[in-house]
């Protein structure tokens, strides 16, 4: 079974300063989906990025990116030039792409920004 | 834009009460999902629906069934619903199965029992 693993459950970034999420999944599948949800407190959860496996090139969002790295199954997320806004609750996803819809989510990553 | 919408932000029932969350989406979506969140948990899927009267579980289903008669509606119904049920509980949808469109998410609703 596939599992997402975040092992940051907090961080702190001073604002305009740059930050690194981890995440880690462990699944025997060569194709398939990740993606980051931002949550931000009481506020819907929302799409950040998302990258497909099968593509090399890192995902980019403005000021969001990634660092896809398949071989070592490592996903990790950096938000340049933080922003007071960019406080969440993130959360790394992964879907395989068979008929299972299921997406598994890592356990979350507190994001706090320091004025 | 995708709208999920679920009824109710905030909900309190009394033990042992039958209580049901409902979830619409206006996007035709086939899939729909419902997860609950604790703190330190994340997400955990409790249930999920492909087409309109499907449903699959998820690694949470005790204590809990689904609905859906309409393809835009999932409801989630907690048959007697206990205090560890209390947590906060989501609803998604997405459009099918094999694209590598996201899980669209409601605001939440954040159940209480006592």
């Amino acid at each position: 079974a596939q599992t997402v693993t975040q092992s940051q459950p907090e961080m702190s970034v001073q604002e305009a300063e740059t930050v690194t999420l981890s995440c880690t999944y462990d699944t025997s599948e060569s194709d398939y989906y990740l993606f980051w949800y931002k949550q931000p407190p009481s506020r819907q959860m929302i799409l950040v990025i998302r990258q497909e496996a099968y593509k090399q090139q890192n995902a980019t969002e403005n000021r969001f990116s990634v660092n896809f790295q398949k071989a070592a199954k490592s996903f990790s997320l950096k938000i340049s030039d933080s922003q007071l806004g960019d406080a969440a609750m993130y959360f790394c996803a992964y879907r395989s792409r068979n008929r299972d819809d299921k997406i598994i989510f890592g356990k979350g990553t507190r994001l706090h920004i320091l004025p | 834009d995708v709208k999920v919408t679920q009824s109710s932000r905030y909900l309190v029932k009394r033990t042992g009460e039958k209580v049901f969350l409902e979830c619409v989406q206006d996007m035709d979506h086939e899939n729909m999902f419902w997860y609950r969140q604790d703190p330190g948990l994340g997400l955990r899927l409790i249930y999920f629906s492909y087409d309109v009267k499907m449903k699959e579980k998820g690694d949470i289903p005790e204590g809990y069934s689904v609905s859906r008669e309409k393809k835009e509606r999932f409801s989630l119904i907690l048959e007697s619903a206990s205090t560890n049920q209390t947590s906060m509980y989501l609803c998604a949808s997405t459009v099918d199965s094999y694209s590598n469109q996201p899980q669209h998410f409601g605001d939440g609703t954040r159940l209480s029992i006592l």
